[in-house]
């Protein structure tokens, strides 16, 4: 069963502070993965992508990593600020492109 | 501003009715997507329309239906709503009609079933 699982579903961090979340998936045939970024009622907006050959993929502070082979990715936030607070939320794609698995988020907040 | 536009923005209504989430894609996007998303839930797909044409179906229930016009806009209707059904709709659009590119979301519609 495709499967898109990620950690922690919830997070606390001061200003400043950098972070990383996680994404495991099993969905197979693999062609892409892609972090959104969701504000608080609002529709979700992408921040990168990767695909199978990338390892790592930077937009601004945000630095995803992608390991093909454990089929895990990481998102990491450097020197967050208050407007990062959102829900992260990793989206696989099947090779077949007819499938999207949506992960269940991760939930930031960053206090100042 | 994604460029996809939903409306209304909020619809608060009883049990047992019905209602129509509008969707107006981005200029030149033919694949329209519909996602429900529950209060601290995932987002759940429901359906995508491909030009006018159903393309793929997700966890939509009987009760709900869509379709989309030649002018590419999409409408969802909701009916015999239970308050279960209260959640945010998304409308996404893209160019083709596959799921490996990048989805441009709406701002959503908010559905309360009082």
């Amino acid at each position: 069963k495709n499967q898109v699982e990620q950690s922690p579903q919830s997070l606390i961090i001061l200003e400043g502070k950098n972070c990383t979340l996680q994404c495991n998936y099993t969905v197979s045939p693999f062609s892409n993965l892609r972090w959104y970024k969701q504000d608080t009622g609002r529709g979700p907006v992408s921040l990168t992508i990767m695909t199978f050959s990338e390892n790592t993929k930077s937009n601004g502070r945000y630095t995803a990593t992608l390991d093909a082979d454990t089929k895990q990715s990481s998102l990491h936030i450097t020197a967050s600020q208050l407007s990062d607070s959102a829900s992260y939320i990793c989206v696989v794609a099947n090779n077949a492109g007819n499938m999207l698995t949506f992960g269940g988020g991760t939930r930031l907040m960053v206090k100042p | 501003d994604s460029g996809v536009t939903q409306t209304p923005k909020h619809l608060i209504t009883a049990t047992g009715q019905r209602v129509t989430l509008r969707c107006s894609p981005r200029s030149g996007d033919l694949s329209v997507y519909w996602y429900q998303q529950s209060l601290d839930q995932g987002l759940q797909f429901l359906i995508q329309y491909y030009n006018g044409e159903e393309r793929a179906k997700g966890n939509i229930l009987e009760r709900f239906s869509a379709q989309q016009f030649p002018d590419l806009h999409s409408e969802l209707n909701l009916s015999s709503l239970e308050l279960g059904d209260s959640a945010l709709y998304f409308c996404a659009s893209r160019p083709g009609q596959g799921f490996t590119g990048e989805l441009f979301f709406g701002e959503g519609s908010r559905l309360t079933v009082l």
